[in-house]
């Protein structure tokens, strides 16, 4: 099975700054991983696909980059709407079911 | 608008059965890939279970052989059937609709409300 990792587990930002959380896969995924936001109490929400894909409704400051085993994602400029715990999966063909990242929690500075 | 909504969730003890149910609108279940993912509480995401299209079934380990997805094309409903309960099966769990690209897996571009399963004594 392909593991999925995200660091850090958990950050703390203000409102303004540029946010950056990784995701690493046990073996390639080619591009094959999505980008999740969750607030509590909710459903996940797609953000990008296919590694840097945009997801229709997105804000624009939500950005993903990435492939093989390394991959981004980068809010621009958070808002406050953006404190949330946000999640990768990978959707690479080649492994036994789709996996998750373990999260990364992003709260106020 | 496409639309899940969930149901059947509750407080079950070990061992028992419980059917989940997910009403979709806006889009044809039959005609998508449709997924079941868990939550236990305060932790992170794990799939479930899928039905293709075409009506292929695949589990997570984790359930395989006790757990069964199926739909109801008339009523354009997602199901999990869930028996021999365990502990370590209490979470919330949500229907997904997936997208399947060419050459790769699917993701979730559509997720219910969830619905939330205790299992315990």
């Amino acid at each position: 099975d392909i593991q999925m990792t995200q660091s850090p587990s958990t950050l703390s930002a203000s409102v303004g700054d540029r946010v950056t959380i990784t995701c690493r896969a046990s073996q390639s995924i080619s591009s094959w991983l999505a980008w999740y936001q969750q607030k509590p109490g909710k459903a996940p929400k797609l953000l990008i696909y296919k590694a840097s894909s945009l997801e229709s409704g997105v804000p624009s400051r939500f950005s993903g980059s990435g492939s093989g085993t390394e991959f981004t994602l980068t809010i621009s400029s958070l808002q406050p709407d953006d404190f949330a715990t946000y999640y990768c999966q990978q959707y690479n063909s080649y492994s036994p079911g789709i996996t998750f990242g373990p999260g990364t929690k992003v709260d106020i500075k | 608008e496409v639309q899940l909504v969930e149901s059947g969730g509750g407080l079950i003890q070990p061992g028992g059965s419980l059917r989940l149910s997910c009403a979709a609108s806006g889009f044809t279940v039959s005609s998508n890939y449709m997924s079941w993912v868990r939550q236990a509480p305060g932790k992170g995401l794990e799939w479930v279970s899928v039905i293709y299209s075409g009506g292929s079934t695949y589990y997570a380990d984790s359930v395989k052989g006790r757990f069964t997805i199926s739909r109801d094309n008339s009523k354009n409903t997602l199901y999990l059937q869930m028996n021999s309960l365990r502990a370590e099966d209490t979470a919330v769990y949500y229907c997904a609709r997936a997208l399947r690209p060419l050459y790769a897996d699917y993701y979730f571009d559509y997720w219910g409300q969830g619905t939330l399963v205790t299992v315990s004594s």
